[in-house]
């Protein structure tokens, strides 16, 4: 079955500080996808980024950076020189490739606090 | 992407009443899910909604509990029925367009409150 464990139930950092959100996954697939998303105070989940399995690859966009590596089945988020805007709850979640992004499984989300 | 809007983003019930969530899309999409959050916690799918027939529900969800509709291809609805407090959650529509298959994008949420 899969599984994705984010062990950082909650991070508050003071702003300008960089912070890492940890995910590790399970699955018995060989090939599959991993998802970042963002969840603000006001509800709504915004897609972050999507990573495939074969594609280890580091991805930095702004501030934000994504690091994979699959011989520890971790897909880690880094928020350089956090902004209290960063503050949300962060979920990281898994699908089968074949389905594309069917079926999400979740982790339990990262509550991460930037205090100015 | 997709635009999403979900009627109504929140509302506040009574046990043992039923309410209707709508999600539609400005767009046709392969695919449209209903997710629930409780208080707290993560997301969890609770059904697939097929265009033209019934809805493929998860483990531990019910068609009873939560009937769903799709008669088209940028429309759904959830159910919540005969409510219980513990129903109080947050449900999101998500959908997959067949453009960028690999992508799922979610809408605002409806905030449900059951006393």
């Amino acid at each position: 079955a899969q599984k994705v464990t984010q062990a950082q139930t909650e991070i508050s950092v003071v702003e300008k500080e960089d912070v890492t959100l940890d995910c590790v996954y399970e699955t018995r697939d060989t090939t599959y996808y991993l998802f970042w998303y963002k969840q603000p105070p006001s509800g709504e989940l915004v897609f972050l980024i999507r990573r495939n399995s074969f594609d280890e690859q580091n991805e930095i966009s702004g501030r934000y950076s994504w690091n994979f590596q699959k011989s520890t089945s971790s897909f880690n988020f880094t928020i350089t020189a956090s902004q209290v805007v960063d503050s949300a709850v962060y979920f990281c979640a898994l699908s089968e490739a074949f389905k594309g992004a069917q079926k999400l499984v979740f982790g339990q989300g990262t509550r991460l606090t930037i205090n100015p | 992407s997709a635009v999403i809007s979900q009627k109504p983003s929140r509302d506040i019930c009574q046990r043992g009443t039923s309410l209707t969530i709508q999600c539609q899309v400005d767009s046709q999409v392969t695919m449209m899910f209903w997710y629930r959050q409780q208080p707290g916690q993560s997301l969890t799918l609770i059904a697939t909604a097929n265009q033209g027939s019934e809805a493929t529900y998860e483990s531990g969800f019910v068609i009873d509990k939560f009937p769903i509709s799709r008669p088209n291809l940028t429309f759904s609805t959830l159910t919540v029925s005969n409510m219980s407090p513990e129903d109080s959650s947050i449900y999101l529509c998500s959908v997959v367009k067949e453009s960028s298959y690999n992508e799922q994008f979610f809408g605002p949420g409806t905030r449900l409150t059951v006393l």
